[in-house]
């Protein structure tokens, strides 16, 4: 089955303490992305990558990182977590850039004590 | 910046009822216009497109059509059933070729 898969789905965790989520899509999508959404501002692009080793930042990149390593797998890295971080989180892919299809993981919600 | 403006919810309605939900929208130019919908406890999903004026994208018995004198894309649908329960985003490409959302919009569809 085509699919975006995120991990963990819920995460509880505190200030400072370093955390990654997953993402991994099976459909050979090139371009990859992540949102956060936040009542009352919809969603918001954190960082995207258009192709393997290629990343860039989205609206609203700072306290995140991104890797792109493999085609499939592109993880969301929080080094220092602080409480405004709070929020749901979707990875997304697309076959080759946002023209296409976004396809959108089940999300993963985040809490930051 | 380029920008999408949804009407407030929720929207309420009985089964059955004409649905619409208003998108306006700010841009350079002439993005590609998307809905996406968000059924409870998941991720989205695209629901319908449109990339040029006058297009009208449709799917599952909701349209929509590009209006570039009203700056608009409106979501319709004759008649709504309690499965179409959901938060519907307007979107477009921007000119940096960003994906833009509203804040979207809940529909309630009761018995």
């Amino acid at each position: 089955e085509a699919q975006v898969t995120q991990n963990p789905r819920y995460l509880i965790t505190v200030t400072g303490k370093k955390l990654t989520v997953t993402c991994s899509q099976n459909m050979n999508h090139e371009y990859m992305s992540w949102y956060r959404q936040d009542p009352g501002l919809g969603l918001r692009q954190i960082y995207y990558s258009m192709n393997v080793e290629v990343t860039d930042k989205g609206d609203v990149p700072e306290g995140y990182k991104v890797s792109r390593k493999e085609k499939r797998n592109f993880p969301l890295i929080l080094e220092s977590p602080s409480p405004n971080q709070t929020s749901l989180y979707f990875c997304a892919s697309s076959f080759l850039d946002l023209t296409d299809t976004q396809y959108f993981g089940p999300g993963t919600r985040l809490t930051v004590l | 910046g380029d920008s999408v403006t949804q009407m407030e919810g929720p929207v309420t309605l009985s089964e059955e009822a004409f649905l619409t939900i208003n998108c306006t929208y700010t841009a350079t130019g002439y993005p590609s216009l998307f809905w996406y919908v968000q059924y409870p406890g998941e991720g989205l999903q695209l629901l319908l497109k449109a990339t040029k004026a006058d297009d009208k994208g449709s799917n599952k018995g909701f349209e929509a059509t590009y209006r570039k004198e009203t700056t608009s894309f409106h979501l319709e649908k004759g008649s709504v059933q309690v499965s179409d329960s959901a938060v519907y985003f307007c979107a477009l490409i921007d000119n940096t070729d960003k994906l833009i959302f509203g804040t979207g919009t809940r529909l309630q569809v009761f018995p």
